[in-house]
């Protein structure tokens, strides 16, 4: 079965601070890790992806499978990256569908 | 472009009433979901569908339906509101086809529904 954990409801840092969001997830086949992100009274909108391996808003992420991890991090984090972050994971098995992490609240302040 | 587009934004209920959530796409997705978001547990599938005419369960779906009569829409119908059904529903969509691919979601602004 397909599981996504993100062991952390809620990140406070400061402004300048480093900041990691955890992910952890369990499946058996090809997984495609995503995470998405919704900004105050904005709509969910996809933050980055591993197979892209870019650096989206200072914030990269990098795919471990043998720990099953998916942890996102920005080295200095801004008022601007106060969201609400989710952890997604996805498969090319069912395409179309994914499964959230319960999501984590971060929220940097100055 | 609209995107993905939800209708009503905001809606109470009382238990026992029936209604529907629009959601109509105009990227001519073939892949439609509908996911609810509840404090603490993330979003949760409710249903999804691969193509029109086409819909499955996902990991929620008792208290509603769906259907897919054509590519553009996929409603969410409640058939009798009860209160565990309060939540923020979210309508997504995605292709195959372009840059992206499926598992990249394009979604609405959201639905909140309070069902007393």
């Amino acid at each position: 079965a397909q599981r996504v954990t993100q062991p952390e409801k809620l990140l406070s840092v400061f402004k300048g601070a480093p900041v990691e969001l955890k992910c952890n997830y369990s499946y058996s086949g090809s997984p495609e890790l995503f995470w998405y992100v919704q900004y105050s009274r904005q709509r969910l909108q996809l933050l980055l992806r591993h197979i892209s391996r870019e650096s989206i808003k200072g914030f990269t992420a990098d795919l471990n499978k043998g720990e099953t991890s998916f942890h996102l991090k920005k080295p200095f984090a801004q008022e601007e990256d106060s969201a609400m972050y989710y952890c997604a994971l996805g498969s090319t098995d069912s395409w179309g569908k994914l499964q959230f992490g319960a999501g984590t609240q971060v929220v940097v302040t100055p | 472009n609209a995107g993905v587009t939800q209708t009503p934004k905001f809606q109470v209920l009382k238990t026992g009433q029936s209604m529907t959530l629009q959601c109509a796409q105009d990227m001519n997705h073939e892949y439609m979901s509908w996911y609810r978001q509840d404090p603490g547990m993330g979003l949760r599938l409710i249903h999804y569908s691969v193509g029109a005419g086409i819909t499955d369960q996902g990991e929620v779906p008792n208290g509603y339906n769906v259907s897919r009569s054509t590519t553009e829409d996929f409603p969410l119908r409640l058939l009798s509101a009860a209160p565990s059904q309060t939540s923020v529903y979210f309508c997504a969509s995605s292709s195959r086809t372009g840059r992206s691919g499926a598992n990249v979601l394009t979604f609405g602004a959201g639905s909140r529904l309070t069902v007393l």
